[in-house]
């Protein structure tokens, strides 16, 4: 079975501009999450998708960002407008369930907007 | 501020000795943690977990402590091999929003042949 996929693996945008990156999590997750991480930071939660769910947005560090989820597949996680500081690897994950426990992750995008 | 405080970035060892990494949290509501590994270019991946009804949880070489009442975790993996270097994360939620991982920064743990 395939894990988590993400695309592209990597990124390189100029500043202002819109970037979207995808997410196919594994197939029959419910749950399925966005975190970034930022250089030398720790992974930052961003948006949970569960199911039929309105989603958990309260990461979303800005308007800017913006995450839609068809059903129980893939989710695009959207910048606008990029700025330097959106520059990290954001990381997709999904889970069987909403319940604490584990998380599989995705191997990441890495943006960079210059 | 940071609920989850890993405070050596880095930690070498021999091989065949123990690895010791430690978390720190300071949101008293979590109540359940886990540990994952990462490797460069690769999403993290779980390593072992526990509960905070328990004080240990022993999975093969990887057995993590949890301390309540100092906020303390470690993850000690004995014996250590090369293929265990990589960068571990501690992570912690609440019952609340038992789905929204907090990640501390990270330890860059080295195993040396």
């Amino acid at each position: 079975g395939a894990g988590v996929s993400q695309s592209p693996s990597n990124k390189v945008t100029e500043k202002g501009k819109d970037v979207e990156l995808r997410c196919d999590p594994i197939s029959g997750h419910t749950a399925l999450y966005w975190y970034r991480q930022r250089l030398g930071q720790g992974l930052e939660f961003l948006i949970y998708f569960q199911g039929n769910s309105a989603p958990d947005k309260s990461g979303l560090p800005s308007d800017r960002f913006s995450a839609e989820r068809t059903g129980e597949s893939v989710s695009t996680l959207t910048i606008q407008r990029t700025q330097q500081e959106d520059s990290a690897v954001y990381l997709c994950a999904s889970s069987l369930k909403r319940s604490g426990g584990e998380q599989f992750f995705g191997p990441g995008t890495r943006l960079t907007v210059l | 501020d940071q609920q989850v405080k890993q405070n050596s970035p880095s930690l070498s060892v021999q091989e065949g000795r123990i690895s010791i990494l430690n978390c720190d949290y300071t949101n008293s509501m979590f109540d359940y943690f886990l540990w994952y590994k990462k490797y460069p270019a690769e999403g993290p991946t779980f390593l072992i977990s526990i509960s905070s009804i328990k004080d240990k949880n022993e999975d093969g070489r990887f057995t993590v402590f949890l301390n309540k009442s100092a906020k303390h975790l470690s993850l000690h993996i004995v014996p250590s091999q090369p293929g265990d270097s990589a960068v571990y994360f501690c992570a912690g939620n609440s019952g609340g929003s038992n789905y929204k991982l907090t990640f501390g920064k990270g330890t860059l743990l080295t195993v040396n042949p």
